[in-house]
């Protein structure tokens, strides 16, 4: 079975500043990894996924990833937050032998202010 | 193309009764997933169909029911509410199952609200 740790429930941070959000995972098998994108009253979006090859991962509105298999952490990272990145952020993991179920971490609240 | 639709947005029910929530995937995906999120539990995975059939479940009591049909729109239904049912459901569809890491689009889900 495959788990996810979000530790940082909510990240304030200013505009124009760079911002981490912290995964880290727990498995017993090889997995695939997912971040995800909640705005207000919305569904989830994804931003960018790791299946396998380089372990720098890019997506969409400037995010991206770094897969540590050592570490066993996947961290989003952004270099220049807008206040429009204000959402929940959710990690997700996803074993990559049989059929498997997507695991989600508990979200991390994005808080960008002017 | 158009999204994953959830019908309705939202509900409110009392506890006893029963529910069913309907999800409508992206044209030509055969895969549909369904997931509860509250604050307290975050998102938990109820269960994945695929060509009509149950191909996987989570740890959720029997009360909790899907199906899918044959034009791969999928409802759950949740008997017998409590409160705790309370929460945000959310639907996703893709266009494989199995392994691979395949895309997941959500839906906007649907508030379920138990009184």
């Amino acid at each position: 079975a495959q788990s996810v740790t979000q530790l940082d429930s909510q990240v304030p941070v200013f505009e124009e500043a760079p911002v981490e959000l912290r995964c880290n995972y727990s498995s017993s098998v090889s997995v695939y990894l997912f971040w995800y994108v909640q705005y207000p009253n919305q569904g989830l979006q994804l931003l960018l996924k790791y299946l396998s090859g380089s372990t720098l991962v890019k997506g969409i509105n400037g995010f991206e990833a770094e897969f540590n298999k050592s570490q066993t952490s996947f961290h989003l990272r952004k270099p220049s937050v807008h206040i429009s990145d204000t959402a929940e952020y959710f990690c997700a993991v996803k074993g990559n032998t049989g059929f498997q179920k997507l695991v989600f971490g508990t979200g991390t609240r994005l808080l960008v202010s002017p | 193309k158009a999204g994953v639709t959830q019908t309705p947005r939202y509900l409110i029910k009392t506890r006893g009764q029963q529910v069913t929530l309907s999800c409508s995937p992206i044209s030509g995906h055969r895969s549909v997933s369904w997931y509860q999120q509250t604050p307290g539990q975050g998102l938990q995975f109820l269960f994945e169909y695929f060509s009509e059939t149950q191909r996987n479940k989570g740890n959720f009591p029997g009360r909790f029911s899907g199906r899918q049909f044959s034009n791969s729109r999928s409802e759950m239904n949740v008997s017998t509410l409590e409160l705790g049912d309370s929460a945000l459901y959310l639907c996703a569809s893709s266009s494989t199952i199995g392994t691979g890491g395949y895309e997941q689009y959500f839906g906007p889900g649907t508030r379920l609200t138990v009184t």
